[in-house]
């Protein structure tokens, strides 16, 4: 099983310019998020997706947007990209939403990251 | 929004030492779990605590919840160079959400 993929791995983008970040899971999760990682901050959630055609808003959703038209994949589009969005960003996949009772032994799966820079 | 700080941010030991790394909150959780991340690659979850005043093993770490639920440690025993990472902490409620923590970032010097 490949688990949650993300493409690309790294990113250079000018102020201004936009961009989606690719993910796609092969596990048949329902539960699909996107975070971002700033030094000395851990993972702040950014959105996040209960199904396909379900999305919510996390903590900083600001300046992002996502869809979810299929179960597989939870693309994220910056529309304008800022300096600020400089940061490392994860998704990751679960078959439990975090808070159930069913999450419990379901942990959320990682993909490997994607390093964006802003000029 | 619900912070979870962590303590402390940066723990630099040498191996054969122990140490504890605490996660607290003001806020309950249904749930808390503990994560490990290496450079380059995404979280991988250790342990999930559930009940209050859980105590759970896997080897050397030995995690705890605290009563209320709302704040828990991790503590290893005989540090080992290969526990060196950054241990990010996590609480989930009933809003679908997984809160972090800032992350302890942990070093062990053979």
């Amino acid at each position: 099983n490949a688990g949650v993929t993300q493409t690309p791995k790294f990113q250079v983008l000018k102020t201004g310019q936009s961009m989606t970040l690719q993910c796609a899971q092969d596990m048949n999760h329902e539960y699909m998020s996107w975070y971002r990682q700033d030094p000395g901050m851990g993972l702040r959630l950014i959105h996040y997706s209960v199904g396909a055609g379900i999305t919510d808003q996390g903590e900083v959703p600001n300046g992002y947007n996502v869809s979810r038209s299929t179960t597989e994949d939870f693309p994220l589009r910056l529309l304008s990209a800022a300096p600020s969005q400089t940061s490392v960003y994860f998704c990751a996949s679960s078959n439990a939403r975090p808070g159930r009772t069913s999450s419990y032994n379901s942990p959320l799966h990682f993909g490997n990251g994607t390093r964006l820079t802003v000029t | 929004t619900q912070l979870l700080e962590q303590s402390p941010q940066f723990l630099s030991i040498q191996e054969g030492e122990n140490l504890t790394v605490y996660c607290n909150s003001s806020s309950v959780f249904s749930s808390l779990q503990w994560y490990r991340q290496e450079p380059g690659e995404g979280p991988v979850l250790l342990v999930t605590v559930v009940t209050g005043g859980e105590v759970k093993k896997l080897k050397r770490l030995t995690f705890q919840f605290g009563d209320a639920r709302k704040d828990s440690s991790l503590h290893i025993t005989a540090a080992q160079p290969g526990d060196t990472g950054l241990y990010l902490c996590a609480g989930a409620n009933a809003g679908n959400m997984l809160t972090f923590g800032g992350g302890t970032r942990l070093m062990v010097k053979p």
